[in-house]
C-alpha cells in the first residue's frame, strides 16, 4: 500500500514568486491537512481538508492556499514568497478526520527554499 | 498556552538499553488521541504509536509503548532495546476533537535522541 506522497521534495524560488506543492494521500484516506516546519516556530497548523472542503485552517496568512480534489489529492499555494516561508512542508493523510482514533500518517515533505 | 510540552531537548542512550521520551499535555477536551511521531533528517514524520484518550490499555508497537497517565496528563514515549537507528527527532503530537482544534494535530518541540553504540 503506498504511502504518502509528496512533489517535489525538494525546491528553490525567488522572493516575489509562487509555488505550488501536491499530495497524494493514502489511498482511501479522504482527510488532508498540510503543516509548516520550521527551526524557530516548529510544526505549525495549515489547514485541512475533507472531500474537498476546506474544514480548519491555522493562523497564516492568505497568502497561504490549498485546494483537495475529488480523488482526495490536494495541492498548496503559497503566492508572493517570502524569505521566512523557507520551511519543510509536510502532507498528512487520515481516513477520516472525526474523532480522534484515526491514525494520521505523513509524507516525507516539501523542502522549500526561499532566496 | 502550549498544549504539548516535550521538556528534553536533547536525549542520549547506550545502544541496547531502553530509553524514556517525556510528553505532557494540556486539554480540556474529553476525547482526543495522543500521537508520537520520529522525524530523521531527511525529513518524513514515521508514525510511530497512538494512544486515545478511553483506552484504558497503554499502547505498545513493537519497540514502542506508550506510558499513558490520564490524571497526570502524560503520555511518554518508552523505546526498549534502542538501535542506532532510533537515532532521531520524536515529536509528541495531540489530537482533539472539540472547537477550533477540529482536525488538526498540535505538536510538542521534539526531543532529539541520540543512541550512542
Amino acid at each position: 500500500k503506498a504511502g504518502v506522497t509528496q512533489t517535489p521534495r525538494y525546491l528553490i524560488k525567488t522572493r516575489g514568486q509562487q509555488v505550488t506543492l501536491s499530495c497524494s494521500p493514502i489511498s482511501g484516506h479522504r482527510s488532508v491537512s498540510w503543516y509548516q516546519q520550521t527551526p524557530g516556530q516548529g510544526l505549525q497548523f495549515l489547514f485541512e481538508y475533507f472531500s474537498e472542503t476546506q474544514r480548519n485552517k491555522g493562523n497564516f496568512p492568505g497568502r497561504f492556499s490549498g485546494r483537495q480534489f475529488s480523488n482526495s489529492r490536494s495541492e498548496m499555494n503559497v503566492s508572493t514568497l517570502e524569505l521566512g516561508d523557507s520551511a519543510l512542508y509536510l502532507c498528512a493523510s487520515s481516513p477520516d478526520a472525526q474523532g480522534a482514533g484515526n491514525t494520521i500518517y505523513f509524507g516525507e515533505g516539501s523542502w522549500l527554499t526561499v532566496v | 498556552a502550549q498544549k504539548i510540552t516535550q521538556t528534553q531537548p536533547g536525549m542520549f542512550v547506550q545502544e541496547k538499553e531502553a530509553v524514556t521520551l517525556d510528553c505532557t499535555y494540556d486539554t480540556s477536551d474529553q476525547s482526543y488521541g495522543l500521537f508520537w511521531y520520529k522525524q530523521p533528517s531527511s525529513g518524513e514524520m514515521i508514525f510511530l504509536i497512538y494512544q486515545g484518550s478511553y483506552d484504558e490499555q497503554n499502547a505498545t508497537e513493537g519497540r514502542y509503548s506508550l506510558n499513558f497517565q490520564k490524571a497526570r496528563k502524560s503520555a511518554n514515549l518508552v523505546i526498549s532495546a534502542s538501535q542506532l537507528g532510533d537515532s532521531a527527532m520524536y515529536f509528541c503530537a495531540m489530537r482533539e476533537t472539540g472547537g477550533t482544534s477540529y482536525g488538526k494535530l498540535t505538536f510538542g518541540q521534539g526531543t532529539i535522541l541520540t543512541v550512542h553504540p
